[in-house]
Parts: structure tokens; sequence; C-alpha cells
């Protein structure tokens, strides 16, 4: 079974830094990009970017860019989503997600982690 | 970033109703227009791609059409378990954007 798993709910301070993961299975995870979409409280879906864990190239959405870090170890399958100094505006779910075409880089999405819920807060 | 315009923001429809959803694109997107599924506490699930492609898994009352700019949505009888929230998103161009989604009730 194809499948993303990511890591847990945390509870972090305003100026900490945080690195959260999805690990994939089931599948040659070097050969598809995987990328992170981030939902705000009550909000909608807001794509982040994505990485090609074969190369670790990286793409970012313009929102994005020098917010977040976006980074890849094939060798263990994991994909991850760090800030280096978070803000209370980061308070958000974070999904990790799988284009559906091997190598496309802006696919839909058709496999989704469960998500993990960041919240930063003094 | 192409803007990605959905309607109703919400709506309440009855079982058995067809439902239907519009996106609208501000620049031409040719066919790549996706649907997504997100009920509460979940993560969304992929409902069509290419403007029209049911996804492997996805009930056969769910359909879209459309190219260019204007998309379409359509449920043709409502189920209890449709109560959901709707997102388009065109991946087009990067960043693929995501409408404001469209929250569906059951009366």
């Amino acid at each position: 079974e194809v499948q993303l798993v990511q890591s847990g709910a945390e509870v972090k301070k305003p100026g900490e830094s945080l690195k959260i993961s999805c690990q994939g299975s089931g599948y040659s995870f070097s050969t598809y990009w995987i990328g992170w979409v981030r939902q705000m409280p009550g909000k909608g879906l807001e794509w982040m970017g994505v990485i090609y864990p074969g190369d670790s190239d990286t793409r970012y959405g313009p929102s994005f860019q020098g917010q977040v870090t976006i980074s890849a170890d094939k060798s263990i399958s994991t994909a991850y989503l760090q800030w280096s100094s978070l803000k209370a505006s980061d308070t958000a779910m974070y999904f990790c997600a799988r284009p559906r075409g091997v190598g496309a880089s802006i696919d839909p999405f058709d496999i989704w982690g469960q998500g993990t819920m960041v919240t930063v807060s003094s | 970033d192409n803007q990605m315009t959905q309607s109703p923001s919400s709506l309440s429809a009855s079982v058995g109703d067809r439902v239907t959803i519009t996106c609208r694109a501000s620049q031409a997107i040719s066919n790549y227009l996706n649907w997504y599924q997100q009920k509460t506490g979940n993560a969304p699930n992929l409902l069509i791609y290419g403007a029209s492609s049911l996804q492997s898994g996805v009930p056969s009352r769910f359909s879209g059409s459309g190219s260019g700019t204007d998309f379409t949505l359509t449920i043709s009888s409502l189920q209890p378990e449709d109560s959901a929230s709707y997102y388009c998103q065109q991946s087009h161009t990067t960043p693929p954007t995501f409408g404001q989604g469209t929250k569906v009730e059951i009366k």
C-alpha cells in the first residue's frame, strides 16, 4: 500500500525552530516529487512547495520562499519541512502529499499524509 | 499567481439533489484543473483530475467539465457522505493554486 506517514503534532514558542517529517512507503520514493500543503485554522489549502528526492531539486511557492526549507533524505524515504524561527502565524495543519505522475512536479496530489498540526504560542 | 475563484462559498442541499460547484481561473489553464474533497479533520482526497477524469475509487456520481477558464464539479445525486468542503486547483503553472473552497451541507 502506498502511504505517507507524518510526524506528530507540535507545540512551540515563537522564535523556536522546528522540523517535521513525512515518510513514504509502498513506492519508489526517489522517483516521485513530494510536496507540502498548508491549511491555517478554518481556512483553505495553500501549495507550499515540492522536492524531488532523487536529486533534491526543490520548488517553492512565492509566499513560502525564504520562510521554510523543504528537504529530503532518500535513504530513509523521508521528506522534511522546517522553520528556523517560528511565528504565531505559522500555526496550521501541514500536509505532505505525492503527485500522481512519476517525475511530475505539479501534478495533482493523489496520496496524502494524515497531517501534522503545528501550534505556535507563547 | 493564477487566481482560482469558486462559487458558491457554501450550499445546503437535500439527499438526491443535483449539486454544481463552479471554478474560474484568472488565466486560461487548458484542462489542468483538479477537484478535491476534504471532510472535517481529514486530509483532502483527489476526486477529479484533468478537468474531467475520475480518480480511481471515486463514485461515478462525481463528474467534472470545462476548459480554459471555466470549470464545473457536479454531484449528480447528493449523498449524506458527500458533506464536505470541495476545492478546485489548477496544475498548469507553478504555484498550483487552490480555490477558496465550497462547503456542502446536507439539509
